[in-house]
């Protein structure tokens, strides 16, 4: 079957460390993948975008990676902050169609 | 530029109702698409417009119905409600396919009592 999985549990982190989120899926051939922060009661704000032939996407803090022989995607924070605390989703984004297939998210928790 | 738009942000609504949620997009966006989310629940995905015509829609009864206007603004319809239906319902906004990340409204807070 198809799915898409991030950890399920919340990570904690200690300001200044290096937060590392994983996003893994099956049976899907994504044309891109998409990493989302949403805060509680809000919608979520995109982040990053990186492509099926990319390999790395940086943005300042931020550094996403792809790897489609292992189906997976790495979320990295760098120097992490406590306001950098929020739930993180990424997305599945078709080729055939356009749809977004999305992950339940990993809820982050940055500690001073 | 203005982001996403989205009314009512809060609505109380009584079993057997009905309701409309509206969202107005990013100016040029053409893609609508609509989500569901729960607390606890991740992002349920409803239905998405393009261009005034549904290009993909979730596992949701027939009682959840949309529709997109010429000026791209969208329309969400949820007939003889459910306490179930209390939800968030949140709405992106995007260009021609996934390429580029979809704006999301603040959401509407939708209460069935």
């Amino acid at each position: 079957s198809q799915k898409i999985e991030q950890n399920s549990e919340a990570l904690n982190i200690q300001e200044g460390k290096t937060a590392t989120l994983t996003c893994n899926y099956t049976n899907y051939s994504p044309a891109y993948l998409q990493w989302y922060r949403q805060d509680p009661g809000r919608g979520p704000v995109f982040l990053l975008l990186i492509r099926e032939n990319e390999k790395e996407k940086r943005k300042e803090r931020l550094k996403v990676t792809f790897d489609t022989t292992l189906k997976q995607s790495l979320f990295h924070i760098t120097a992490s902050q406590p306001a950098d605390s929020a739930t993180y989703l990424c997305a599945l984004v078709m080729d055939s169609n356009y749809q977004l297939i999305w992950g339940a998210g990993t809820k982050l928790i940055i500690k001073p | 530029k203005a982001g996403v738009t989205q009314t009512p942000r809060y609505l109380i609504k009584t079993r057997g109702q009905q309701v409309t949620l509206s969202c107005s997009p990013i100016s040029g966006h053409r893609s609508v698409s609509w989500y569901q989310q729960t607390p606890g629940q991740g992002l349920q995905f409803l239905f998405e417009y393009f261009s005034e015509t549904q290009r993909n829609k979730g596992n949701f009864p027939g009682r959840f119905s949309g529709r997109q206007f010429s000026n791209s603004r969208s329309e969400m319809n949820v007939s003889t409600l459910e306490l179930g239906d209390s939800a968030l319902y949140l709405c992106a906004s995007g260009s021609t396919g996934g390429a580029y990340g979809y704006t999301f409204g603040s959401g509407t807070r939708l209460t069935v009592v």
